[in-house]
């Protein structure tokens, strides 16, 4: 099993539509949970990032964190054309630098 | 302006043709790592540094050598390039009070024939 599963897509929606983004992951000593998204012929970048379990919101943008199920989830509402991107969930233990990256969902928000 | 540089954006080069990509930061960041990207695979790390002439092997390090002399450069050296190791490459820094903020290079598109 690996450590980060995350459904590569691609995820296509119309403008205006509320999207779930998804990953699980194996290893229950990761502590921090992040977001990036990365435009196309660019680096990525970080969107958000939760500590433990919980929600945190960030605009039209929500992280959730179920350790309990090893879940976490990006949720993005009205959703505009300039969120296409891949979106890739990325994890650490908190203890060093080292991030583990799911491979990344490719979503299209068509006008 | 905060930025991560990565050098030559792209190149191609023929197979066993030394070559080096360079990485600066100029956040004064203490973490530096590289990583390689590649369809179906994703972003996997390939050598990391914790701060000057301190670095360790990430997950996938065969075909490459690393350095770091100075603070705000790590640049990543293919010995003997490989047309396995055709890919994007991205220089990643962190500070040390924020592990889980890594900020990445624009990328650097290598095709080895």
């Amino acid at each position: 099993q690996k450590e980060v599963e995350q459904d590569p897509g691609p995820l296509s929606v119309p403008e205006g539509a509320i999207v779930s983004l998804n990953c699980t992951y194996s290893n229950s000593a990761f502590q921090y949970f992040m977001w990036y998204r990365q435009y196309s012929r660019k680096g990525p970048e970080l969107l958000m990032y939760t500590y433990s379990s919980g929600n945190k919101e960030d605009g039209r943008f929500t992280a959730q964190v179920d350790k309990s199920s090893k879940y976490i989830s990006l949720f993005i509402r009205d959703s505009q054309p300039s969120d296409s991107a891949t979106y890739l969930c990325a994890m650490n233990q908190g203890s060093n630098y080292k991030l583990t990256f799911g491979k990344g969902t490719l979503l299209t928000v068509n006008p | 302006e905060a930025q991560v540089t990565q050098n030559p954006r792209y190149l191609i080069t023929v197979t066993g043709k030394k070559l080096t990509v360079t990485c600066s930061q100029n956040m004064n960041h203490e973490y530096m790592s590289w990583y390689r990207q590649d369809p179906g695979l994703g972003l996997r790390q390939i050598y990391y540094s914790m701060n000057v002439e301190v670095t360790d092997k990430g997950d996938v390090p065969e075909g490459y050598k690393v350095s770091r002399k100075e603070k705000r450069n790590f640049p990543l050296i293919l010995e003997s390039p490989s047309p396995n190791q055709t890919s994007l490459y991205f220089c990643a820094s962190s500070s040390d009070r924020a592990a889980y903020e890594q900020y990445f290079g624009p990328g650097t598109r290598l095709t080895v024939t």
